[in-house]
């Protein structure tokens, strides 16, 4: 059964470091996402990707971070300088069209000291 | 106006049992609704889900009740088994968008 991989499982980083975020979206999907989850929390939407650009972002989802799928199979997410709030646990997701069930990855704990 | 409230934020049920899980929104725009689990360790999972048009879905021991004139939906579990133990989000989507707006979730314990 196809799934939705990311990686790292889990990254631990300095405040102030870039961090990568890398996911590998089920092949024949066209929307892509990202969300997180503070431990304890429910689930926030940060971006959807669509055609190669942005289709929606939440106010979440500011300067600090980028999105970018850099080849045909790859979808990132990048924080330029962390903070101790992004700490959390970030889910990419992805689905064949907009009412299409969205299948999320295993997601990658963000540890930020 | 984007809010998705869910309640209860904890449950605990009887093996056997039925495990009843509310949601409410204010967004009429909203016009897609899944319920998804999620185990410890892992992304959330689609369970079921439920268009406005029709007042109620079932899957198995899973069923949706939706009532649109009140803005609220709820999953119900019918013979709840210890294997169900995990946490149930609801969530809702817009016609006009792509993202799926979550609520808070319920941590279900499903006892022997």
């Amino acid at each position: 059964e196809p799934e939705v991989t990311q990686t790292p499982s889990h990254q631990v980083t300095q405040m102030g470091q870039e961090v990568i975020l890398r996911c590998v979206p089920i092949s024949n999907h066209l929307y892509f996402y990202w969300y997180r989850q503070i431990l304890g929390q429910k689930v926030e939407f940060l971006v959807s990707f669509y055609n190669n650009e942005i289709s929606e972002k939440s106010e979440i989802f500011d300067d600090q971070f980028s999105v970018e799928r850099p080849d045909g199979s790859n979808f990132t997410l990048k924080i330029r300088s962390t903070k101790l709030e992004d700490s959390a646990m970030y889910f990419c997701a992805s689905s064949g069209g907009r009412y299409n069930e969205q299948f999320f990855g295993p997601g990658t704990r963000l540890t930020v000291l | 106006q984007q809010q998705v409230k869910q309640s209860p934020q904890s449950l605990i049920v009887q093996k056997g049992g039925i495990s009843i899980i509310n949601c409410a929104y204010e967004n009429t725009a909203f016009d897609y609704f899944p319920w998804y689990q999620q185990f410890p360790g892992k992304g959330p999972a689609l369970l079921i889900a439920i268009r406005p048009d029709v007042s109620e879905k079932k899957e198995g021991r899973f069923t949706i009740s939706f009532n649109k004139s009140a803005k609220q939906f709820s999953l119900h579990i019918m013979d709840s088994q210890p294997g169900d133990s995990a946490t149930y989000f609801c969530a809702a989507l817009t016609g006009g968008g792509n993202k799926l707006t979550f609520g808070t979730g319920t941590q279900l314990k499903v006892e022997l």
